[in-house]
């Protein structure tokens, strides 16, 4: 069975400062894993995705993740935040069950001025 | 312009009475699901759609049904809808199920 696990349910930072937001996955096999953003009263949007290519993979906005086969893990981070980053963002693991995405609890950023 | 479109945005309606969401896309992606949103909980799938006409449940399917009769269109349906259907719920699409999804921009259904 696969599972997603964010480790934190809500991360303050201040602006201009390094953004991490953690994730933690259970896969049987390699999984394609993905970061989503959702801004109030929006649609999810993708970040990035990792399909077993390079395992540092970059995405929009200057957000990257580093996937970690040893330690299970896919952490998103930003070197510098800004005010447009709060927002609430979603780890996702897609399952080999008719590729179904299974969503982890999110992590709702807020950044300080 | 690339996009899932939902209908309606927000509805309020009351226990029993059936009520259909919308969902359409113009992407020609073979992939289709629902989803809800509760706190604490992220999105957890309601129904998918490999195909037209292939449906199958995903985590959360009572009380809910959906058809896929063309391509574009996935509707979910609320027969006899109760107090706790209340939640947002998103549809989306993709080209394949492992790769990027969108996503329509939500439908925040209220049941009294």
């Amino acid at each position: 069975a696969q599972s997603v696990t964010q480790l934190d349910s809500h991360v303050s930072v201040s602006e201009g400062t390094p953004v991490l937001l953690r994730c933690n996955y259970s896969s049987s096999y390699s999984p394609s894993l993905f970061w989503y953003v959702q801004h109030p009263n929006k649609g999810l949007q993708l970040l990035l995705k990792y399909t077993s290519a390079a395992t540092l993979v970059k995405g929009i906005n200057g957000f990257e993740a580093e996937f970690k086969k040893s330690e299970t893990s896919f952490h998103l981070t930003k070197p510098s935040a800004h005010m447009s980053d709060a927002a609430e963002y979603f780890c996702v693991v897609s399952g080999n069950q008719g590729g179904k995405l299974i969503f982890g609890q999110g992590t709702e950023l807020s950044v300080k001025p | 312009e690339a996009q899932v479109t939902q209908n309606p945005r927000y509805l309020i309606t009351v226990t029993g009475k059936k009520l259909t969401v919308t969902c359409s896309q113009n992407m020609n992606h073979e992939y289709m699901s629902w989803y809800r949103q509760d706190p604490g909980l992220g999105l957890r799938q309601i129904y998918y759609s490999m195909n037209v006409e292939v449906t199958d449940k995903g985590d959360v399917p009572e009380g809910y049904k959906v058809s896929r009769k063309e391509k574009r269109n996935f509707p979910l349906i609320l027969e006899s809808p109760s107090p706790n259907q209340t939640s947002l719920y998103f549809c989306a699409s993709s080209l394949e199920p492992w790769t990027e999804a969108f996503f329509g921009q939500g439908t925040r259904l209220t049941v009294v």
